[in-house]
């Protein structure tokens, strides 16, 4: 079945650049019928898109993170990256890599396959 | 963006008791294609989201049929007939008809 793994640093100094990767296996990040989005949860629980990518290069972000947000997609591994940068102590969080459908009718459904989340905390 | 209110925010239930979860929009969420993309999510403790309902009304693959969504424009309800242990968690709706995507602050639901 299709799973995702988040991996990345747990701690990230204010002011730095947040990396993140999430590793597919199971389906093709590349197949098209999909897209591979970031969903950040923080710790009151509230959930926020922070965007997602398709076709390995065509990307969404929030409109309200665009500015700091880079998606990127490494087809050749099967992964897809999240860089945030500037971060605050506001953007620690956990941070989900989750599959949603790109078919007709299906791309505002949310996503079906979520992994299990690693948390970033940012503090010096 | 459009603003997801959910109540109530902590739902002690009965085990074998029904519970209802209601979710308000601030805007329609009527799409241009005229479906709404309104869900449902659960997220047990210790796990991540996990979808329950799609488009208002659709239950995902292994869903119980003890779960069912309903509503319409603005207004919508995740009804659980019947209470079971398993069902502890918190339940978000989500929006997905606006960019960017949102979600409701969450239902606490719990056993008495």
């Amino acid at each position: 079945q299709v799973q995702l793994q988040e991996s990345g640093p747990g701690l990230v100094q204010p002011s730095q650049t947040l990396s993140l990767t999430c590793t597919v296996s199971g389906a093709s990040i590349s197949s098209g019928a999909y897209y591979w989005s970031w969903v950040r949860q923080y710790p009151g629980k509230g959930l926020e898109w922070i965007g997602y990518i398709f076709y390995s290069d065509n990307t969404y972000y929030n409109p309200s993170l665009k500015s700091r947000v880079t998606m990127s997609a490494d087809t050749s591994k099967n992964q897809f990256s999240l860089k945030l940068t500037s971060v605050t102590a506001a953007d620690t969080a956990v941070y989900h890599c989750a599959r949603g459908s790109l078919a007709a009718g299906k791309k505002g459904c949310g996503m079906d396959v979520w992994g299990q989340g690693t948390t970033v905390t940012v503090s010096s | 963006d459009v603003v997801m209110t959910q109540s109530p925010l902590s739902l002690p239930v009965t085990l074998g008791q029904p519970a209802s979860i209601s979710c308000r929009s601030s805007q329609s969420l009527v799409y241009s294609d005229g479906d709404i993309y309104l869900n449902w999510f659960q997220q047990r403790p210790g796990q991540s989201p996990r979808r329950l309902i799609y488009k208002v009304s659709n239950r995902d693959s292994g869903v119980p049929d003890r779960f069912s969504g309903s509503g319409s424009g603005t207004d919508f309800t995740l009804k659980i007939s019947r209470v079971e242990a398993e069902d502890v968690g918190v339940y978000f709706c989500m929006q997905g008809t606006h960019w960017p995507w949102t979600f409701g602050q969450g239902t606490k639901v719990e056993i008495k």
